[in-house]
């Protein structure tokens, strides 16, 4: 089945320490994106890209870098700058523009301990 | 001023209840509507897509797009335990406009039904 994979599930992050999400998709989709979301705050974009080797910055891509070496995956590490990382990451994708929406996966649930 | 507002509720109603959601926009170029359902713990997944205005009806859920008023609507019928979720609105524009190549979301309603 095509879909969306993201891993891990649950991530676990001490202070100082970059980590790096997962997010692989066998869609064949072009776009792929990085949302973070906090408890009534919803969808917040940290990074997005239309194509493999090219991204762009979200409204919140402080503290966060991406790489897009190929089309099926679209990695996010979460570096020591950002300060407040505690929250669910979700990882989407798109055939090509927003047109006909995204496929989200499942999310990761990161924690600062 | 947020180009997508949305009430967070939380909005508790009981077992066979007509659900009303709404989201409010800004931005006149907004062409494509959708309606996304979120459980807890879970990725999003899209519910309802609407192409400018009109209704949209799919089981129990009808969707509507006012674009002179720039709102649109989810209506659930006969609401079920099982529709107890988050509900978020989502738009974007035609290419050429701001936004192109990125959705748009609201807030997002969390909804409880009771049985």
């Amino acid at each position: 089945d095509g879909g969306i994979t993201q891993s891990p599930k649950y991530l676990f992050r001490k202070e100082g320490q970059n980590v790096t999400l997962s997010c692989e998709q066998n869609l064949n989709h072009d776009a792929m994106y990085w949302y973070r979301q906090d408890p009534g705050q919803g969808l917040r974009l940290i990074y997005y890209s239309q194509i493999v080797n090219d991204f762009q910055k979200g409204d919140i891509a402080e503290g966060y870098s991406v790489s897009r070496e190929k089309k099926e995956s679209f990695p996010l590490t979460v570096t020591s700058a950002q300060k407040n990382p505690t929250a669910f990451y979700l990882c989407a994708s798109s055939i090509g523009g927003a047109n006909y929406g995204y496929t989200f996966g499942s999310g990761t649930r990161l924690t600062v301990v | 001023q947020k180009e997508v507002e949305q009430d967070p509720g939380p909005l508790s109603v009981p077992e066979g209840a007509i659900v009303s959601l709404n989201c409010t926009y800004s931005n006149s170029a907004f062409q494509y509507f959708m309606w996304y359902r979120q459980y807890s713990r879970k990725g999003p997944e899209l519910l309802m897509y609407t192409y400018s205005s009109g209704n949209k009806e799919d089981g129990r859920f009808t969707a509507q797009v006012d674009k002179s008023s720039k709102y649109i609507s989810l209506f659930i019928r006969d609401s079920q335990p099982s529709d107890s979720a988050t509900y978020l609105c989502a738009m974007t524009g035609v290419l050429g406009s701001s936004n192109t190549g990125k959705l748009i979301f609201g807030q997002g309603t969390t909804l409880q039904v009771k049985p």
